[in-house]
């Protein structure tokens, strides 16, 4: 079962400057079934990247995804104030999803 | 638009089963070749996958839980159900159920991934 381990755990940054979000895989993984959410407080995951790199239907083009093999990363370029919240990155493998335990991004 | 609801005992005693419902509506579960899951989060933690299911029966789970998870799905109804057994404090948390899309057929929203999430229901595991 494969591992994935967000970093940092906590990330202050201010709006207006750029966040980037780490998830590494304990295998390599197919960069097809790599997967973005973020969550805001009190509410449902939202998913924002599939496919490692591909922006779902709606997320604003300040969020993009990169990286293959065992690295990978989310960018939000320019924070707004709705985007501190947690993002989780996910992979799907073997019939199983597996998620990484998140990273909260935080006003400083 | 689809929307899915949770629904099912907030209170759950332990040893008990905990028997939870999502409610697909804006759209026939069996429109499309998705799957159907359920996820997990304990307050203050981070998010688990329980199991998922498709329409024509095809269920798999967590490892972890595997022994403890029954998910079944109702077309007539456009529901599909989590069962999990034993119950402990350990499994106190908010439930969510989500639509899984898989490669080879893109929702409107996305082309893999959880595109679409209930809110979400608390269970607590206690006497």
């Amino acid at each position: 079962e494969i591992v994935l381990t967000q970093s940092p755990g906590t990330l202050a940054l201010s709006p207006g400057e750029r966040a980037t979000l780490s998830c590494r895989a304990s295998q390599k993984v197919d960069t097809f079934y790599l997967v973005w959410y973020q969550q805001r407080p009190g509410q449902a995951p939202r998913l924002l990247i599939y496919g490692a790199s591909n922006r779902a239907t709606g997320i604003p083009d300040r969020f993009s995804g990169s990286g293959s093999g065992t690295d990978f990363t989310l960018t939000i370029n320019s924070l707004e104030p709705e985007d501190f919240a947690l993002y989780y990155c996910q992979h799907y493998g073997g019939s199983l999803w597996t998620f990484g335990q998140g990273t909260k991004v935080e006003i400083k | 638009q689809v929307q899915l609801q949770e629904s099912g005992p907030g209170l759950v005693k332990p040893s008990q089963t905990l028997s939870l419902t999502c409610t697909v509506s804006g759209g026939s579960i069996t429109s499309a070749p998705y799957f159907w899951g359920w996820i997990r989060q304990p307050a203050g933690k981070g998010l688990e996958w329980i199991g998922h299911i498709n329409t024509t029966g095809t269920t798999n789970s967590s490892p972890s839980l595997k022994s403890r998870v029954t998910i079944s799905v109702d077309t007539s109804k456009n529901q599909f159900s989590l069962k999990l057994s034993s119950v402990t404090a350990a499994d106190t948390a908010v439930y969510y159920c989500a639509r899984e899309v898989m490669w080879g057929y893109c929702s409107s929203n996305s082309c893999f991934g959880m595109d679409v999430w209930g809110h979400g229901t608390s269970v607590t595991v206690s006497s």
